[in-house]
């Protein structure tokens, strides 16, 4: 599976919208991009996946770049209960099951 | 619904001692995942199970860890001979199916800390 690259830590105001980029550039014609969320003391949660279209549920939206070597994850409006790890997968169809987490970026939302 | 469920939330143990982490996976999901994280990593993929078999079992870090779901459902951690470098938080997934894109569920993990 392709590897990802993420900041460390990332600061928001409570509100605005929270946009976490993912960079993915070796990332091969038949993998997903995965976004989970840790918030602390629990495990993770998904957010949301997409293949080459944007994507958007009832929690983010996501942005593939048309190489999709990159992926941007939008907050539309952040609340400080949006504080947590997010982390950024990218996951073949055949071995799926073995999500690789990385160590992902903090998302602090501030009030 | 329920969620996935882990017990217990929290266990100490001393070196060389044995220890058993449970997970009970959402009602009629045929696919259940460990993973162990420890303090500031990313969880790390242990074992793979599709119903009772363990489809991948190549993250366990050796022969100390083993795992079963003898009846697919509820999975049982075993780890032996514990050692200080096995603390860490086990978490436990799963999913309807092993489908390419099928969310991961996970529980709320166990805490382990071996003395």
């Amino acid at each position: 599976d392709a590897k990802t690259t993420q900041p460390p830590s990332m600061d928001c105001a409570e509100g605005r919208a929270a946009n976490l980029p993912c960079n993915h550039s070796t990332i091969s014609g038949n993998e997903y991009v995965y976004w989970y969320r840790q918030i602390h003391s629990q495990g993770p949660q998904y957010i949301i996946h997409g293949l080459k279209n944007n994507e958007t549920n009832e929690m983010a939206s996501l942005i593939i770049t048309e190489d999709r070597k990159s992926s941007t994850l939008i907050l539309p409006h952040a609340t400080l209960r949006d504080t947590a790890v997010y982390y950024c997968i990218v996951s073949s169809g055949g071995s799926n099951y073995k999500l690789t987490f990385g160590k992902g970026t903090l998302l602090t939302v501030n009030p | 619904g329920a969620g996935v469920s882990q017990t217990p939330s929290n266990k100490v143990t001393e070196k060389g001692k044995y220890v058993e982490l449970r997970c009970d996976p959402i009602s009629g999901h045929t696919a259940l995942y460990w993973y162990r994280q420890s303090l500031g990593q990313g969880p790390e993929f242990l074992i793979y199970f599709q119903g009772t078999g363990a489809a991948d079992d190549s993250g366990l870090p050796n022969d100390r860890f083993f795992a079963v779901r003898p009846e697919g459902s509820v999975s049982t951690l075993k780890i032996q001979r514990t050692e200080r470098g096995d603390s860490a938080v086990y978490l436990c997934a799963s999913s309807p199916s092993r489908s390419s894109t099928d969310t991961q569920y996970f529980g709320p993990g166990t805490r382990l800390t071996v003395l």
